[in-house]
């Protein structure tokens, strides 16, 4: 999916330091998510937003901050990071769903480790 | 809050065998979609279903929607290497979100 692009793919850093994680999309989806990933846990949602300047949080928003200022970009910031938040970072989007749901395009996702 | 089981977690079967994953409901869901997720990978859409009893074969793969939207499964037959990964599925929820299930990790040995 060339359409939606994470980065870095890679992060370690230090407990209490402030981390950004990016997202950019080229598909002009109204819908974006942010997802982690651990093990045992699958996919859990973070935070998401129904379109610009609308978001709202997801199951485990606690210690995570988001911004959308523009459709196609949608920034994780995790403003004092914990080890408990060492884990995979997937950011996902899709077109609003009517009668029906739409299905999720995946980025590549974003690797974080926290020391 | 609504939940999705899915079993189970991990399935380990020699190339040529069947594989199926289950997935549950604690609410009647609109719709639910499968993913599959190789090593490394990230998670790539495989299907929606939306009918109550919906039936949809892609290739070697069958999925299933139970009568009363609250179950469905994905049933995988002969298997071959290229099926390893982590196959979801995911129910929706309020506002386009989805609920994932935590996933069946599936090895296959040749």
């Amino acid at each position: 999916d060339a359409g939606i692009t994470q980065s870095p793919r890679y992060k370690i850093t230090e407990t209490g330091r402030q981390v950004t994680l990016m997202c950019h999309q080229t598909w002009s989806h109204s819908y974006m998510f942010w997802y982690r990933q651990d093990l045992g846990h699958g996919l859990r949602l973070i935070y998401y937003s129904a379109a610009a300047d609308i978001t709202d949080k997801g199951e485990v928003p606690d210690g995570y901050v988001v911004s959308r200022s523009k459709t196609e970009n949608f920034p994780l910031t995790l403003e004092s990071a914990t080890r408990s938040q060492t884990s995979v970072y997937f950011c996902a989007s899709s077109r609003p769903g009517q009668d029906i749901g739409q299905p999720q395009h995946f980025g590549d996702g974003t690797r974080l480790s926290i020391l | 809050g609504q939940q999705v089981m899915q079993i189970p977690q991990y399935q380990h079967v020699q190339e040529g065998e069947d594989f199926t994953t289950y997935c549950n409901s604690s609410t009647t869901l609109s719709n639910i979609q499968w993913y599959k997720q190789r090593p490394g990978g990230h998670p790539v859409f495989l299907i929606q279903l939306v009918k109550s009893g919906e039936v949809k074969k892609q290739k070697r793969l069958t999925f299933q929607f139970g009568e009363a939207k609250k179950n469905s499964s994905l049933h995988i037959t002969a298997t071959q290497t290229t099926d390893v990964g982590t196959y979801f599925c995911a129910g929706e929820g309020y506002g386009n979100k989805l609920v994932f299930g935590a996933g069946t990790i599936l090895r296959v040995k040749s």
